[in-house]
């Protein structure tokens, strides 16, 4: 089967830098995504990583490291807008997409 | 974003009555996925589709069937619905390649 973890919530300032955790077990690992979620709207594609390193993309950055299950979501420059939900999803060898519970981030002025 | 439909956004059903959702894709991608949204689950998986007519179970697939007769529509059916389906429903669809995947904007039931 597949378990996905990351923390609940989180608070950060604006301005500040945050880095959300992501670790997982699968059987056969074929890519990770990171979401935002404000609420009440869809989730948003921020990442995807299969291969190991960092991916960076503007303010946010992904990493992954498949031999130790785990992944990080960097956010750099803390908007107010930054708040919401961060997802962590993984994709097995059967093209399932399995998500984590998400991480709520709140941010503070 | 990536040409997703969903609909209808909003439906109220009643207790033992079928209700169908549709996505509905524009750009012709193989993959395609239903999730249910719930406080303090996340997002969860129903059913996904690889292709015309393949498909296949997800994380709560109990109570829900699905549909992909062309490449641009999955449908997903609730046979009976019951209150426990009450739920924001989202569909989403990966690029071939792997690289994306994105959602639709959702459909709220509430089962009464």
């Amino acid at each position: 089967g597949q378990n996905i973890d990351q923390p609940t919530e989180m608070t950060a300032t604006e301005g500040a830098i945050v880095q959300i955790n992501c670790t997982y077990q699968t059987s056969g690992f074929n890519g990770l995504f990171w979401y935002q979620q404000h609420a009440g709207e869809a989730p948003t594609f921020l990442s995807y990583n299969v291969l190991d390193g960092l991916e960076e993309k503007g303010r946010f950055s992904s990493f992954l490291s498949r031999s130790k299950g785990y992944s990080y979501l960097l956010l750099k420059e803390l908007q107010m807008k930054d708040s919401a939900s961060y997802l962590c999803a993984v994709m097995n060898r059967d093209d399932k997409i399995i998500f984590g519970k998400g991480t709520r981030l709140h941010i503070l002025p | 974003d990536a040409g997703i439909t969903q609909s209808p956004r909003h439906k109220v059903t009643e207790t033992g009555t079928p209700v169908t959702l549709r996505c509905h894709q524009t750009e012709n991608h193989r993959y395609m996925y239903w999730y249910r949204q719930d406080p303090g689950h996340g997002l969860r998986l129903i059913h996904y589709s690889y292709g015309v007519k393949d498909t296949d179970k997800g994380e709560v697939s109990d109570g829900y069937s699905v549909s992909r007769s062309k490449t641009e529509d999955f449908l997903l059916t609730l046979e009976s619905a019951t209150s426990s389906q009450t739920s924001v429903y989202f569909c989403a669809i990966r690029k071939t390649d792997n690289t994306e995947a994105f959602f639709g904007q959702g459909t709220r039931l509430t089962v009464v």
